[in-house]
């Protein structure tokens, strides 16, 4: 199984709203990561957790908090968002060598 | 800094045409590189994981070399497929996280 769990799929949320993004796998990773990806650009890395801990953060806006509960979860918790926030969020994770990619949650900020 | 570039931007084939994609990248310190394919407005999906001591990797109809000293890869689709449409990424490890490139749009007609 090599299964990245995102929920939801697509999120709608005002700006003075706060929502958590969820990503989840079961093949025992040890690294997770937060990727942003704007409309036919590639992925930009957000947010590197290893071992359950926060390892790299690309000097991302603190209305994006990042959390790892166990070294199954991780979350995006999201708040005071701005337009120009809205995109594709990608939760990856990775043993070893390769990684794994969710099906991403398409979030629009209005 | 680390810069991955694909070439074409573009591509659009008849069925059952040979194709070369290509991806470079600026610093050849790297741990790895990976080929991924994106349909739209979804996720990624790993197709190939080249170790930097590996010099190719093949599956299926994909494969993909890498040439560390020059860097660069090339990722070789035989036979292409209507369903082969999507976005092709590349994706350089330097350490701990991913540096993707600008991605090749593929346009496979029956």
């Amino acid at each position: 199984d090599t299964e990245v769990t995102q929920t939801p799929k697509h999120l709608v949320m005002g700006m003075t709203n706060k929502k958590s993004l969820k990503c989840e796998q079961h093949m025992g990773h040890r690294a997770m990561y937060w990727y942003k990806q704007k409309a036919k650009k590639p992925p930009e890395l957000m947010f590197v957790y290893s071992y359950e801990k926060l390892s790299i953060n690309e000097s991302v806006p603190s209305r994006f908090s990042p959390e790892c509960p166990n070294s199954s979860l991780l979350n995006l918790h999201l708040h005071a968002l701005q337009p120009e926030d809205s995109a594709l969020y990608l939760c990856a994770s990775e043993q070893g060598e390769e990684a794994f990619f969710g099906q991403g949650t398409r979030l629009t900020v209005v | 800094k680390q810069e991955v570039t694909q070439i074409p931007a573009a591509l659009s084939v008849p069925e059952g045409e040979n194709l070369v994609l290509n991806c470079s990248f600026t610093d050849s310190a790297i741990y790895n590189l990976q080929w991924f394919r994106q349909d739209p407005g979804k996720g990624l999906t790993s197709l190939l994981l080249i170790q930097s001591s590996q010099r190719e990797q093949t599956s299926g109809r994909l494969n993909a070399s890498l040439d560390k000293s020059s860097g660069r890869s090339t990722l070789y689709i035989a036979a292409s497929q209507p369903g082969d449409s999507a976005t092709y990424l590349c994706a350089v490890k330097p350490f701990q996280k991913l540096v993707f490139g600008t991605g090749t749009r593929l346009l496979v007609s029956p």
